[in-house]
């Protein structure tokens, strides 16, 4: 079974600069995708972005990106130029697809707390 | 507008009263599935589906049933809703991973807070 670690339950950053949030993941597998989302106090789960293990490239969305490490089982997401709007519970997730109907394996989340 | 919808949103019910909570996706979607999400465990799979008729459980099954009777409609069903049962419900989506759309994105409804007292 998979198990997906987040190792910081809260982080603060100031408006404008850059926050990174930790994630560690264990698998034996060696296709899968990573994922990171965004749960603001709306709950609405919203992807932030996705990274294939297979690709070597690390992922980025405008001020988004992430850093992958297969080898060390490590999915970081970077949060560049941080805005008030980016407030809120981070998850990062891990999918075998096509594994118990492509189930998403989520870690406890970080609680994200942008300050003007 | 592509979506998955959910309802109630919120709802406070009693021990022993049961209860559905209803979800559809007008996305065509073959797989379906439903996650609870509780503090500091993330979201946990409680059932899925991958087609209709075909359910399976996921990590957290015990209290829950589900039906897929058409593609587009995946309720959950407590029997018999108990306290440890509160919790914030999600439905989500997604094309099947052998299909020339698939991204790996699930698509999440909008959640279900549920209260049983």
């Amino acid at each position: 079974a998979q198990t997906v670690t987040q190792s910081q339950p809260e982080m603060s950053v100031q408006e404008a600069e850059t926050v990174t949030l930790s994630c560690t993941y264990d698998t034996s597998e060696s296709n899968y995708y990573l994922f990171w989302y965004k749960q603001p106090p709306s709950r609405q789960m919203i992807l932030v972005i996705r990274q294939e293990a297979y690709k070597q490239q690390n992922a980025t969305e405008n001020r988004f990106s992430v850093n992958f490490q297969k080898a060390a089982k490590s999915f970081s997401l970077k949060i560049s130029d941080s805005q008030l709007g980016d407030t809120a519970m981070y998850f990062c997730a891990f999918m075998k697809p096509s594994n118990a109907g492509n189930m998403l394996t989520f870690g406890g989340g970080t609680r994200l707390m942008v300050k003007p | 507008e592509a979506q998955v919808t959910q309802n109630p949103r919120y709802l406070i019910t009693v021990t022993g009263k049961k209860l559905t909570v209803t979800c559809s996706q007008n996305m065509n979607h073959e797989y379906m599935s439903w996650y609870r999400q509780d503090p500091g465990l993330g979201l946990r799979q409680i059932y899925y589906s991958m087609n209709v008729e075909v359910t399976d459980k996921g990590d957290v099954p015990e209290g829950y049933k589900v039906s897929r009777k058409e593609k587009r409609n995946f309720p959950l069903i407590l029997e018999s809703p108990s306290p440890n049962q509160t919790s914030l419900y999600f439905c989500a989506s997604s094309h099947k991973w052998t299909s020339g759309t698939f991204t790996g994105e699930l698509f999440f409804g909008e959640g279900s807070r549920l209260t049983v007292l």
